[in-house]
Parts: structure tokens; C-alpha cells; sequence
């Protein structure tokens, strides 16, 4: 079956600018998650989803990062006035439950310049 | 969590086994080992777990010394695609709250053809 997917692939953006990430979970995955992933570092957890509610938001580097989620589907990050600092790969992951296996997206890398 | 050692890097050729070590010798009686890897340019994958019998699937086997104090992820045979960067980690699944993965710096594994 499908995977989970992300879009857009890449993104170049300027300082200042708004961005979007979609994630697009497996289909029957209730548990959600964003993570980020620096160049050459481990995955830094941003925010878990179960069905629509956001139980834990506590990896979110700052108040310019916000993500919501459609029922069991479809999640966006959205990062406000981008930063250098907040270029790497924003991967997505989905498993049936918290406590299972995580599937993971191929990830959006974001270069602020 | 308990942590977790494992070697910096590893080299096969292919189509021979690879054995992966993995310590931990801090773990606890509901810690789950989990393996994962993540080859280039890709979002992690989940390869296999296993609590405290030896496990098999179509990617890998899972050996668990009866201690529980170490692992070994065993690749049967080797090919170029097993090429990755592979985590092994603990996750504590009687809790509510460990669904965040978090990474070591893994086994890098080269394949030479």
C-alpha cells in the first residue's frame, strides 16, 4: 500500500517568508509526528498527533512554528518569518499507534537562504 | 530512556551476513529494542523489535542475549541497498508517552560489491 508522503520535496525559501509542509499519513494511521533532522544530526521531535488533537506540542523550537491536523489524514507545518536556522529536513511519520512502529515520509528539505 | 552503544562503522561485502552489535546494559524490563536504519537521503526506515525472544522478519533477524543487556541485528546477506546509517534504540511501550524517537549516532554499514 501507499506510504506515507510529503510535499513539497524541496523548498528554497528567503528569510522572512512563510512556509507550508504537508504530510500525508498511511491511511488508517492514527498517531502522527513531525520531526526535524539538522545535517549530519539525529531526529529532533517536534509535535505528535493522535486523530486531530496535538496531546504533546513540546518539541516546537518557537511560537513561529504551528501544525494542525484533518481528522486522521492530512497534517501541515507551517513556520512563520523562516530563520536561517530553521534549514534541515522536516520528516513525518505515522504509525497505527503511539506505541507502534513509525513509518516515515522521505521528508521536505527546507533551505532558508 | 536507556541508552544504547553501538559501533561508529561497520563494513561488508555483499551478498555475506552482517552482524550489527548493539549494548544496553542499562535496560529495563518493559524496554523494547528497536531497530531502525536510514539510508542516504532518505527518512528512517523500521526494520524489527523484539522484547526478549529472538525475532525474524523479511528484513532482518533479531538476536537478544538472554541478559538483555545486548543485541545483534543480523543482515543475512548483504546487499548495496543495506547500505544506511542504523539506530538502535529502547522504547518503554508501558508508558503513554514514549512514542518520541530518538536516535544515537547509529552503525554506519558500507556494502562493497
Amino acid at each position: 500500500g501507499a506510504g506515507v508522503s510529503q510535499s513539497p520535496s524541496n523548498k528554497v525559501t528567503e528569510k522572512g517568508k512563510d512556509v507550508e509542509l504537508r504530510c500525508d499519513p498511511i491511511s488508517g494511521h492514527t498517531a502522527l509526528y513531525w520531526y526535524r533532522q539538522r545535517l549530519g544530526q539525529g531526529l529532533e521531535f517536534l509535535i505528535y498527533f493522535q486523530g486531530n488533537s496535538a496531546p504533546d506540542k513540546s518539541g516546537l523550537p518557537s511560537d513561529r512554528f504551528s501544525a494542525e491536523r484533518t481528522g486522521e489524514s492530512v497534517s501541515t507545518l507551517t513556520i512563520q518569518r523562516t530563520q536561517q536556522e530553521d534549514s534541515a529536513v522536516y520528516l513525518c511519520a505515522s504509525s497505527l499507534s503511539f506505541s507502534g512502529e513509525q513509518y516515515f515520509g522521505p521528508g521536505t528539505r527546507l533551505t532558508v537562504t | 530512556d536507556a541508552k544504547t552503544t553501538q559501533p561508529n562503522s561497520m563494513e561488508s561485502n555483499e551478498e555475506e551476513p552482517v552482524h550489527l552489535p548493539c549494548n544496553h546494559s542499562t535496560i529495563s524490563g518493559t524496554d523494547y529494542i528497536h531497530w531502525y536504519r536510514q539510508l542516504p537521503s532518505q527518512g528512517p526506515e523500521y526494520v524489527i523489535h523484539g522484547l526478549t525472544s529472538n525475532v525474524n522478519n523479511r528484513m532482518a533477524s533479531l538476536a537478544i542475549a538472554e541478559d538483555r543487556k545486548s543485541s545483534t541485528l543480523i543482515l543475512h546477506r548483504a546487499t548495496l541497498r543495506d547500505a544506511a546509517v542504523y539506530y538502535c534504540i529502547l522504547r518503554d511501550l508501558s508508558g503513554g508517552s514514549n512514542y518520541k524517537l530518538t536516535f544515537g549516532k547509529g552503525t554506519l554499514l558500507t556494502v562493497n560489491p
